[in-house]
């Protein structure tokens, strides 16, 4: 039961255009989001997070998106750079259990010159 | 240390054989995370680790893996008698204590111990 999704394997955007990264999840009792981002042979480095008391968070060109009711969150990235390119990974975190940090499988963005 | 470390950071191994793998998380953190990555997966849960609390073992795929924590800092998993699905890259990762402040929800990866099983 794949509890974080994220339905788009893949993305592809023009280099000075929005990329909209996706994720949905099933758990309502996670309380806490973060985005982290994967380069190849690296691990995952962290991105930016949000609470579930907040609907946005902001921080440069990232922007996190949170619809509770919708148990869906967005990641926007603009304008997007060549060096964005990168497997993005979201997760959520549910504190009533011990790992507490659930993710989802990746979405691979690639930024076009 | 400034980050977290894992080594070997390329193991071939034979199927058969058994292999280790070692984390060394940033210094105070407390959790301490086992993730495995298979080619074109995502991140899959292996085990947790929080302070000196019985670790978390419900993501272990076989009784071949296991994983112990020293002194509540080194970590080692230990995969015995590999297989070819064991082939992946595993990741370590820390954070530190639970608590309502943001830096406590971030885990910090280290780069990785990609594990090739012949």
């Amino acid at each position: 039961d794949q509890q974080v999704k994220q339905n788009s394997p893949s993305l592809s955007v023009q280099e000075g255009r929005i990329s909209i990264l996706n994720c949905d999840y099933t758990n309502s009792m996670f309380d806490y989001f973060l985005w982290y981002k994967k380069y190849p042979a690296e691990g995952p480095t962290f991105l930016i997070s949000i609470s579930s008391i907040k609907d946005k968070n902001e921080d440069g060109r990232f922007t996190v998106f949170l619809n509770k009711s919708a148990k869906h969150l967005s990641l926007h990235i603009v304008p997007s750079q060549p060096g964005d390119s990168a497997v993005y990974f979201c997760a959520a975190r549910d504190d009533n259990y011990g790992q507490n940090f659930v993710f989802g499988p990746g979405t691979r963005l690639s930024v076009l010159p | 240390g400034a980050g977290v470390s894992q080594s070997p950071s390329n193991k071939v191994t034979e199927k058969g054989k058994d292999v280790e793998l070692r984390c060394d998380p940033i210094s105070g953190h407390t959790a301490l995370y086992w993730y495995r990555q298979s080619l074109g997966q995502g991140l899959e849960f292996l085990i947790y680790f929080q302070g000196n609390s019985a670790p978390d073992k419900s993501g272990l795929p076989s009784d071949r893996f296991s994983a112990e924590r020293t002194g509540g800092s080194v970590s080692t998993l230990t995969i015995q008698r590999t297989q070819q699905e064991d082939s992946a890259v595993y990741l370590c990762a820390s954070s530190s204590k639970k608590g309502s402040f943001a830096g406590a929800n971030v885990l910090t990866f280290g780069a990785g111990s990609r594990l090739t099983v012949l």
